[in-house]
């Protein structure tokens, strides 16, 4: 079975420096999407960001881009310019690319990591 | 409306109480899950529904009982409940099998007293 590790509880930043969440998971496929998910206090998961493990190049999104080493399973998530809006509890996730069988449209969430901003 | 809309936002009930959780989706998508949020623990996959047939669940005990009328509804029938299973429930869609990720609701806030 899959899982995922944030390994960093809780984060904080001054706004407009940059922070780095960690991620790490551990599977046994070599195909596989991964995820990271921003919950505000509104509570609704919003996805920030998408990497698809067969592609080298990693994902950029405006001021969120990724880390991805598949061959260490990490996949860190870079916030530039951080906002007082980035406030939130971050969630990495993986999902495998199995079409079928009991991975069918699981996502494997971490434990997620509050993050601070400081104005 | 769009997105996914989850309802009630809050509910307080007892344990001898029935009561239901609803899930709307207004974005054509196929497939919606349930997940239970709790503090300080990953999210828990409950159940999944593709084209309105469950095709997962999660050793869900049979105090939760979903419900997936058509695409676009999804209910979670809860009765007998005990206070650990007070959580933030919610409610995803995706397209196809969410390799595009999914797309939440903001979730029920559920207390058992």
């Amino acid at each position: 079975a899959q899982t995922v590790t944030q390994s960093q509880p809780e984060m904080s930043v001054q706004e407009a420096e940059t922070v780095t969440l960690s991620c790490t998971y551990d599977t046994s496929e070599s195909d596989y999407y991964l995820f990271w998910y921003k919950q505000p206090p509104s509570r609704q998961m919003i996805l920030v960001i998408r990497q698809e493990a067969y592609k080298q190049q990693n994902a950029t999104e405006n001021r969120f881009s990724v880390n991805f080493q598949k061959a260490a399973k990490s996949f860190s998530l870079k916030i530039s310019d951080s906002q007082l809006g980035d406030a939130a509890m971050y969630f990495c996730a993986y999902r495998s690319a199995k079409l079928g069988g009991t991975s069918y449209g699981k996502l494997t969430f971490g434990q997620g990591t509050i993050l601070t901003v400081h104005p | 409306e769009t997105g996914v809309t989850q309802t009630p936002r809050h509910l307080v009930m007892g344990m001898t109480n029935k009561k239901s959780l609803k899930c709307e989706q207004h974005l054509g998508h196929n497939a919606m899950y349930w997940y239970k949020q709790s503090a300080k623990k990953p999210l828990e996959l409950m159940f999944v529904y593709n084209f309105k047939e469950q095709t997962e669940n999660n050793s869900v005990p049979s105090r939760f009982s979903p419900e997936c009328p058509n695409s676009s509804h999804l209910f979670l029938h809860l009765h007998t409940l005990q206070p650990e299973d007070s959580a933030l429930y919610l409610c995803a869609s995706s397209q196809g099998l969410g390799m595009d990720g999914y797309t939440f609701g903001s979730g029920t806030r559920l207390t058992v007293v």
